[in-house]
């Protein structure tokens, strides 16, 4: 059964670092999505993208986050300066085309910031 | 306001028993989804059931059923005879159709399987 891939599983990085959180979406979805969930908390939506464009944003979703699909099947989220409260699960999710149920996650990303 | 309210941060069932997770929801949208989703402990999310606001019949998926009360605002989520593999968060989440089908998380509800 297809699947959304996401590497790492955990990444530890320095306050002011920036990190890349890779994901591989399920291969004929054409809408993609980043959330995170701070430790204990609900899930909570950045971005979605679709078109090779950002789609709609939260207000999480800073000038210090950006996504890109630099390939056809890559979907990437940089976060330019860690701070401390950047610390989260992070995970991706595609969906394969407006209308259909599910949101398909990945297993997530545990960013630590230290 | 919240879009989704889960009202119970915790709950015990025992084994084989059946339990229902609370779930309302605010939007004005007339065309929207209502989802559940597992978490375990691993940390992954897993689809569990899908309910769309049209939908006349509640959402049933093996021992997941959704009791949708559209009036009321609310979608229960029903685990018929309990298993010590069900223990995880459950999240209740909307996509409202207005927007690119984002998902709005509840609080979560932690639900503990006990032997």
């Amino acid at each position: 059964e297809p699947e959304v891939t996401q590497t790492p599983s955990h990444q530890v990085t320095q306050m002011g670092q920036e990190v890349i959180l890779r994901c591989v979406p399920i291969s004929n979805h054409l809408y993609f999505y980043w959330y995170r969930q701070i430790l204990g908390q609900k899930v909570e939506f950045l971005v979605s993208f679709y078109n090779n464009e950002i789609s709609e944003k939260s207000e999480i979703f800073d000038d210090q986050f950006s996504v890109e699909r630099p390939d056809g099947s890559n979907f990437t989220l940089k976060i330019r300066s860690t701070k401390l409260e950047d610390s989260a699960m992070y995970f991706c999710a595609s969906l394969e085309r407006e209308g259909r149920d599910e949101q398909f996650f990945g297993p997530g990303t545990r960013l630590t910031v230290l | 306001a919240q879009k989704i309210t889960q009202t119970q941060p915790g709950m015990f069932v025992q084994e084989k028993e059946a339990v229902t997770l609370d779930c309302t929801y605010d939007t004005s949208d007339q065309s929207y989804g209502l989802f559940w989703y597992k978490q375990p402990s691993s940390g992954e999310m897993i689809f569990l059931i899908y309910q769309g606001s049209y939908d006349e019949q509640n959402a049933t998926e093996g021992r997941y059923s959704l009791n949708f009360q559209k009036a009321r605002k609310s979608a229960n989520l029903v685990i018929s005879a309990s298993q010590l593999g069900d223990s995880a968060m459950y999240f209740c989440a909307m996509r409202e159709d207005s927007g690119y089908s984002t998902l709005t998380f509840g609080k979560g509800t932690m639900l503990l399987v006990s032997p």
